[in-house]
């Protein structure tokens, strides 16, 4: 059971737009920066968003990432079959952590 | 060009003590703002954080397996190594190093993100 809670899936058609939710508590996401992940099949996670909506160079701004409160929210427009893979929330937490994940997305591209 | 390899043994037996090293290249393990940490995922699960050592030999480790688990840097060789003692199958997983960097005008160990990490290890834990 992850401290971080996200869907288990989430799909749409290409062209598309997704949004993940990672919603979690005070300790976590209510008081710290949220980065989220992406794992392609097979691979290493990679950076995708960090400090709750900034890019990391060479990510487009097709990913885009908010919070609010206790939870935030990945988006993923104009949808690509490239794009399937798992998506993982991260934060630090002061009380569970120091450094807590969530339980992964994986999106789909019907 | 900023990269991180582990390397370590790939099946233990239960009981045996797992040391991994992850060897850095494009930035020094002893840099100020600096971090490296581990992380794990398990065959078709999520990722666990487990460790991290900071610039000035700063350490943090998971809650539940603080008591098995030992993050070191080697400044010479530019290297983390991670120790976990006494593995079980329930230990059988991938395990990633991820180099961490504090955010601007950020003190303490919540102002790091993990922006590059290795391929991983798989690392299978079978009597």
């Amino acid at each position: 059971q992850s401290v971080l809670t996200q869907p288990p899936s989430v799909s749409a058609a290409p062209g598309q737009k997704v949004t993940i939710s990672c919603s979690g508590s005070s300790s976590n996401i209510g008081s710290n920066y949220v980065s989220w992940f992406q794992q392609l099949p097979g691979t290493a996670p990679k950076l995708l968003i960090y400090d709750n909506d900034k890019r990391p160079s060479g990510i487009p701004d097709r990913f885009a990432g908010s919070k609010s409160g206790t939870s935030a929210t990945l988006g993923i427009t104009g949808l690509q079959t490239g794009d399937e893979a798992d998506y993982y929330c991260g934060t630090w937490d002061g009380r569970w952590g120091p450094w807590v994940f969530g339980g992964g997305t994986k999106v789909s591209v019907l | 060009q900023i990269t991180l390899k582990e390397s370590g043994p790939t099946l233990m037996k239960p009981t045996q003590t797992l040391t991994l090293t992850c060897s850095l290249s494009g930035f020094s393990v002893s840099a100020d703002g600096v971090g490296v940490g581990w992380i794990r995922q398990p065959p078709g699960k999520a990722l666990e954080w487990l460790a991290i050592i900071f610039w000035d030999g700063d350490m943090r480790y998971s809650p539940s397996l603080k008591n098995r688990l030992t993050i070191t840097q080697d400044t010479l060789k530019n290297q983390v190594v991670f120790t976990m003692t006494n593995v079980d199958p329930v230990d059988t997983a991938t395990y990633y190093c991820a180099r961490g960097t504090r955010r601007p005008r950020c003190s303490g160990g919540n102002c790091y993100f993990y922006d590059y990490w290795g391929q991983g290890t798989l690392v299978t834990v079978s009597s």
